[in-house]
């Protein structure tokens, strides 16, 4: 069965770090682009990064960039989101989801993590 | 990198059809045939149902389908069931920044 299984969520100052993981089964990891999506609270979806197949090409939404690192260790099946100088505003679920780009979308998602941003 | 244009909500009765619009420009809806939509129930994850345009992933049921003209991509429901009540989301990929989605529009099957 394909699954993806994120961690790493909490209550975080505002001003500090977080680092997001994200486990990948059932498929070949190695082959795939892998992005992370984000929901605030009783928000809609907003796409914040994706990173290719090889770890060699990533991009971001500029509401993160310069904030959020994405990576990937394709020896240990798992996607990273490094979340440094975190806002109030970037509080949400992350969800990582796996990116086909035969069809251009992203057709697995994982159940998600929550991060706070609060003081 | 503005969202894509959804409305907000739609309702239909069980067995009716309703459609779901989905408007966005020329960098992303309008240039490229790589739309997609979603279904997300409460407090859970997005489900891809839709995916370049027209296409449905396997497994998803027939009731779904997908067009666009210009701009504006469409989803239709045919056949609606209580347990199509969800959360609709399309998607774009974009010249600009890989992907936008839209504002999303709740589903009610009255």
């Amino acid at each position: 069965e394909v699954q993806l299984l994120e961690s790493g969520g909490g209550l975080v100052q505002p001003g500090g770090s977080l680092r997001l993981s994200c486990v990948a089964s059932g498929f070949t990891f190695s082959s795939y682009a892998m992005s992370w999506v984000r929901q605030a609270p009783g928000k809609g979806l907003e796409w914040v990064s994706v990173i290719s197949d090889s770890g060699g090409t990533t991009f971001y939404a500029d509401s993160v960039k310069g904030r959020f690192v994405i990576s990937r260790d394709n020896s240990k099946k798992t996607l990273y989101l490094q979340m440094n100088s975190l806002r109030v505003e970037d509080t949400a679920v992350y969800y990582c989801a796996k990116v086909d780009y035969d069809i251009y979308a992203m057709d697995v998602w994982g159940q998600g993590t929550t991060v706070t941003v609060s003081s | 990198q503005s969202a894509l244009t959804q409305p907000a909500s739609v309702s239909g009765s069980p067995g009716q059809s309703i459609t779901i619009s989905c408007t966005g420009t020329n960098s992303d809806v309008g240039g490229y045939n790589y739309v997609s939509w979603y279904q997300q129930h409460p407090a859970k994850a997005p489900k891809l149902m839709i995916h370049d345009v027209t296409k449905r992933p396997s497994g998803v049921s027939n009731r779904f389908s997908g067009s666009k003209s210009g701009n504006t991509a469409s989803l239709t429901i045919s056949g609606l069931q209580t347990g199509d009540e969800a959360d609709y989301y399309c998607s774009s990929y974009t010249s600009s920044t890989a992907w936008v989605f839209g504002g999303g529009t709740k589903l009610t099957v009255l």
